[in-house]
């Protein structure tokens, strides 16, 4: 089946630094890709809508300046976690959409701990 | 607003036992409707969907789902529970393109 790769899996950073999350379809082009947050022993909150060549679509209350999403061809997205701090620690999911929804796939995700 | 609420934070089972998973919606006319599942640390893998049709729809893995329109409901069950199966499942709602709401989420444990 199509296969959804997130990069890197693990990431521990610095408060003040930059991180950089990339989302790649595999065997397929995605269209849309989401990016998702996920809080220990919580749901998965969608934080923006990735079109490829357009601006992302942040949902309320999701600072687009903190999460930069980059679209930039139909295989891959990518999340930038600017100035993170403590509070971002999380586990940011990606997926990748080519039209129906049963051909909505998931990454593997990638936890991030913010020191 | 649309919302999906899983009433058990989790639930163990003993292995081969049978298997339900709650899951209650909140939306104004039917929605699309989705159960995943999400083993630690990794992304989410779906187990199966309804769009419209037959009510009862089958997945993978041996689960399936019912949809009652009249109980705003879309429960998961699986006839024997196997230790592989425990993770976390996920209902989740497409109220329109694109956009899934998840549910919080439920921890299946399976007893051996």
């Amino acid at each position: 089946g199509a296969v959804v790769s997130q990069h890197p899996s693990r990431v521990i950073c610095k408060s003040g630094t930059s991180v950089k999350i990339e989302c790649r379809s595999l065997d397929f082009q995605a269209t849309t890709m989401f990016w998702y947050r996920q809080f220990p022993k919580k749901s998965l909150m969608l934080m923006a809508t990735s079109n490829e060549g357009s601006k992302a679509t942040y949902e309320q209350g999701v600072e687009k300046d903190k999460f930069l999403i980059n679209h930039a061809s139909l295989t891959l997205s990518t999340l930038t976690v600017t100035s993170a701090h403590p509070e971002d620690s999380s586990f940011y999911i990606c997926s990748a959409q080519q039209e129906e929804y049963e051909k909505l796939f998931f990454g593997s995700g990638t936890q991030l701990s913010v020191l | 607003a649309q919302s999906v609420t899983q009433p058990d934070i989790h639930i163990t089972v003993s292995e081969g036992a049978s298997l339900e998973l709650r899951c209650n919606y909140s939306y104004g006319a039917t929605p699309y409707l989705f159960w995943y599942v999400q083993s630690p640390g990794q992304g989410l893998q779906l187990l199966l969907k309804y769009f419209s049709g037959d009510t009862l729809v089958q997945g993978i893995k041996g689960f399936e789902a019912e949809f009652k329109r009249s109980q705003s409901s879309f429960n998961l069950r699986k006839p024997s529970v196997h230790w592989s199966d425990a993770a976390e499942y996920f209902c989740a709602v497409a109220p329109g393109p694109y956009k899934l709401i998840f549910g919080s989420g439920t921890r299946l444990l399976v007893r051996p």
